[in-house]
């Protein structure tokens, strides 16, 4: 659809389980973004890689731990989350070239329940 | 912060009619987009204004942007059931290469 992937679609985990996310473009960007939405509230950028670099990180609890292998996937490695951390977690990529303009394509999302 | 901010938070109206939601933000941009997002899924980007544009339009979608007073209104005319989603309006960050800045949206619903 959008050419962005993400896995699993939905996930309930325990406070003290270990989950990764997954994403994956097929657009040949360069760039890729995780962000939170939680209901009522605007979108919550979390990191951003460009070129396989983390170039922003808004202040994240430890407890979410990006990793960037190349252009084309994104993880976010979970652990003892907080049922706060209930939300949709959305990827997105961007062709990287001027990323506060660039258009972004977004991912389904990854439904998260922390119980 | 937050930059930009819609109104109405939620808008019904019926099918064939035109949709009007607006995006208020704070400081000066380069450029506002607007989004769509239908339920649980991911954001689709629907068009992009500069702040050196005044007005564009894609389809059924005109796009108005008023730098002096900090404002953008999406148009959606001719509405149909699958216009029926969330709507956001998104802009860069003065402060930052790297961040938009997102409102908290439009929850638009198109009866039949």
């Amino acid at each position: 659809e959008t050419g962005v992937t993400q896995t699993p679609r939905h996930l309930v985990m325990g406070m003290t389980n270990k989950k990764s996310l997954k994403c994956e473009q097929h657009l040949g960007h360069n760039a890729m973004y995780w962000y939170k939405q939680s209901a009522k509230k605007p979108l919550e950028l979390m990191f951003v890689y460009s070129l396989e670099e983390r170039v922003e990180n808004n202040s994240v609890p430890s407890r979410f731990s990006p990793e960037c292998p190349n252009s084309s996937h994104l993880f976010l490695h979970l652990h003892t989350l907080q049922p706060e951390d209930s939300a949709l977690y959305l990827c997105a990529s961007s062709q990287g070239t001027s990323l506060s303009t660039d258009t972004q394509y977004f991912g389904p999302g990854t439904r998260l329940t922390v119980l | 912060s937050q930059q930009g901010e819609e109104d109405p938070q939620a808008l019904s109206i019926q099918e064939g009619e035109n949709a009007t939601m607006n995006c208020s933000y704070k400081t000066s941009i380069n450029n506002l987009q607007w989004y769509r997002q239908n339920s649980g899924r991911g954001l689709v980007h629907l068009i992009l204004i500069r702040s050196n544009e005044r007005e564009k339009h894609s389809g059924r979608l005109r796009v108005t942007l008023d730098t002096s007073k900090k404002s953008s209104s999406l148009l959606i005319t001719a509405s149909r059931a699958a216009d029926t989603a969330s709507y956001f309006c998104a802009t860069d960050a003065m402060d930052s290469n790297y961040q938009l800045i997102w409102g908290a949206g439009t929850k638009l619903i198109i009866k039949p």
